[in-house]
């Protein structure tokens, strides 16, 4: 049972550069999200998605886009990297009725 | 994310030590969450807490619900160096059970 798995694990970018991050979760769960994570501002929400063909902003979804086409796969898209979008991001999914979440071990993004 | 606060942000115990970290929330909490994060990987969930005045404990971790003042603390007792990591607290403060808010985390190391 794999539970939330992120792609890639690291990836440095140039500034300008984009990239795509996925998210992929096997437990059927409706609900998926995208948090960073930067020293001393704890994690924020980015975008998140109620189901299939769904997606909400969150706190910071300033530079980012997400889809949500199939439901057990959430991406996060950056079309033009800054380097403030370096962070640590976290996918996340649950079901409904609770917010109990599963995460992902975490994506490591550097923009240079 | 100032709507939770986490104290202390760290703290150092040595082995065999009990510690007791707070959350305190500035506005209504539909749902109370506790995670434990490793460094450098993802967050594991610990407990839900949902009604005011509700305890719950897994192994030697205590989690208790406050809801007057809208505040929960985890306390562990007897720390090993296994206790180590990020605790953070979550809270569902939208009343949509869609999306949790998290405090910034209080990093704990236990000296053995």
């Amino acid at each position: 049972n794999a539970g939330v798995t992120q792609t890639p694990k690291f990836r440095v970018l140039k500034t300008g550069q984009s990239m795509t991050l996925l998210c992929a979760q096997d437990m059927n769960h409706e609900y998926m999200y995208w948090y960073r994570q930067d020293p001393g501002m704890g994690l924020r929400l980015i975008h998140y998605s109620v189901g299939e063909g769904t997606t909400a902003k969150g706190e910071v979804p300033d530079g980012y886009n997400v889809s949500r086409l199939k439901k057990q796969n959430f991406l996060l898209g950056l079309e033009s990297a800054a380097p403030s979008q370096t962070s640590v991001y976290f996918c996340a999914s649950s079901g409904t009725g609770g917010v109990t979440y599963t995460f992902g071990s975490g994506t490591r993004l550097t923009v240079v | 994310s100032q709507e939770l606060e986490q104290s202390p942000q760290s703290l150092i115990v040595q082995e065999g030590k009990n510690l007791t970290i707070n959350c305190t929330s500035s506005k209504t909490l539909y749902g109370l969450y506790w995670y434990k994060q490793k460094y450098g990987e993802g967050l594991i969930f610990l407990m839900m807490l949902q009604k005011g005045g509700e305890e719950k404990s897994h192994e030697k971790i205590t989690a208790k619900l406050d809801e007057k003042k809208q505040q929960s603390s985890l306390h562990i007792t007897a720390s090993q160096p296994s206790h180590a990591g990020i605790y953070l607290c979550g809270a569902d403060i939208s009343g949509g059970y869609q999306k949790v808010t998290f405090g910034i985390g209080t990093k704990l190391q236990v000296i053995p």
